[in-house]
């Protein structure tokens, strides 16, 4: 079955750069995602990158996607303690007639000040 | 972006008693979904929704769960008898095309049972 793999946990100095990387094991994703989860609260999606494209810019974000290797990563620039999250990349494809998303475990990331 | 809206944000509820979630899908999306995340876990599927009736459903949705769309704009999850175990964060999603279509997430309930 769909499988979404992330490593649980990062922590970067403030002003860095931070990477997530992801794997996922499905070479029939329509969709990849990257979402953010504060402590407590719900589902913030950051960005998203059609299957068809290798990169996508957005302000500090930058989601690369490999596909031949399955791996996406996404760098977000100049890090904040705003930034303390936990990250879940997420895949969706086509399967019996709808979108069926598959996440990841989460990847926490911490910042120090 | 358009978005998904699900009320209430938080609900504490007594073991046992029935609760529903409720869900304002995108307006012209035509696929709805519930997840589930326990506190510390994946975010996992529960249910699809198409057409009026359950695309696919995990085996987390036995006969305790039920999802209904009482009217053309909401989408609601009923726990009827809820356990403890079913306290977790609820996110209800909602689809255009079924082919290419992105999947749009609401912001979640968190459903505290005690």
């Amino acid at each position: 079955g769909e499988d979404v793999e992330q490593s649980l946990f990062l922590s970067v100095r403030e002003g860095d750069s931070s990477v997530i990387n992801c794997t996922y094991t499905d070479s029939s994703s329509t969709y990849l995602y990257w979402y953010k989860q504060e402590p407590g609260a719900g589902l913030q999606l950051l960005t998203y990158i059609f299957s068809n494209m290798d990169m996508k810019q957005d302000q500090r974000l930058t989601v690369l996607l490999n596909k031949k290797d399955k791996h996406l990563s996404l760098r977000i620039a100049d890090t904040q303690t705003g930034d303390s999250a936990i990250y879940f990349c997420a895949e969706s494809m086509y399967s019996g007639g709808y979108q069926k998303v598959t996440f990841g475990i989460g990847t926490k990331l911490q910042v120090i000040p | 972006e358009p978005e998904v809206t699900q009320t209430p944000s938080h609900q504490v509820t007594q073991m046992g008693q029935e609760v529903i979630l409720r869900c304002v899908p995108i307006s012209n999306h035509l696929y709805f979904y519930w997840y589930r995340q326990i506190l510390g876990q994946k975010v996992e599927f529960l249910v699809s929704f198409y057409n009026n009736e359950i695309s696919e459903k995990s085996e987390i949705f036995d006969d305790q769960f039920s999802v209904e769309r009482p009217d053309g704009s909401n989408f609601t999850l009923k726990i009827r008898s809820t356990k403890l175990e079913d306290s977790a964060m609820y996110f209800c999603a909602s689809s255009g095309s079924s082919v290419t279509g992105k999947a749009f997430f609401g912001q979640g309930t968190r459903l505290t049972v005690v």
